[in-house]
């Protein structure tokens, strides 16, 4: 069971938006950044969102997200079926003193 | 090119023991804090943070999953990390990737190896 809770599974048309939920507490996202990473079969993690809102250098600004109190949330507009991938969030657990991350969401463009 | 390579994981008895390396290369190291982690995904499921070393190597945490039996240190002479992996169980079976982060506070992690899978059984 991880600390942070993502759905399991979204889906979406092309060209369609998607949102990923990222739930924790005041202990991790109520205090803390949170990051968003995107990750293909068989790859590495990749950092698409720092610092809640801030795209690294490279990714697309269909890619968005946001934060507010204890929750996170991954935003993808226009989506197209090289989007399909596994989406995680995490960030630091002051309480844990551990670094978490979210359960992961599988995002199928439909 | 930014590059992390890791090396070191492959097939080990329960009980048994290995140590990752993880080599860094095509950073700028002076703009950075070089704070690292290590992240394994076991096959089929999501990331789980094991371990984390802070830039200057004095502060260190670990997952309680491995607390006792996993160590971790860096070489900044060699820009490495390590992961030295004790009385390692079934459970323990994974790719394990090195990561970096710039920040320790925003421990966003920007730059990722492609993995080394450790597999634990008899």
């Amino acid at each position: 069971q991880s600390v942070l809770t993502q759905p399991p599974s979204v889906s979406a048309a092309p060209g369609q938006k998607v949102t990923i939920s990222c739930s924790g507490s005041s202990s991790n996202i109520g205090n803390n950044y949170v990051s968003w990473y995107q990750q293909f079969p068989g790859k590495a993690p990749k950092l698409l969102i720092s610092e809640n809102n801030k795209r690294p250098s490279g990714i697309p600004d269909r890619f968005s997200g946001s934060k507010s109190g204890t929750s996170a949330t991954l935003g993808i507009t226009g989506l197209q079926t090289g989007d399909e991938a596994d989406y995680y969030c995490g960030t630091w657990d002051r309480s844990l003193s551990v670094v978490v991350f979210g359960g992961g969401t599988k995002l199928t463009v439909l | 090119e930014v590059q992390l390579v890791e090396s070191g994981g492959g097939l080990v008895q329960p009980g048994g023991s290995l140590r990752l390396s993880c080599v860094a290369s095509g950073f700028t190291f002076s703009s950075c804090e070089m704070n690292w982690v290590w992240v394994r995904q076991a096959p089929g499921k999501g990331l789980e943070w094991v371990s984390y070393i802070s830039g200057s190597g004095t502060t260190i945490y670990y997952a309680d999953s491995v607390k006792g039996r996993f160590t971790v240190s860096r070489d900044n002479a060699k820009n490495s990390l390590f992961l030295q992996m004790n009385s390692l169980r079934a459970e323990d079976t994974s790719l394990y990737y090195c990561a970096r982060a710039c920040s320790s506070v925003t421990l966003a992690f920007d730059y990722w190896g492609q993995g080394s899978l450790v597999t634990v059984s008899s």
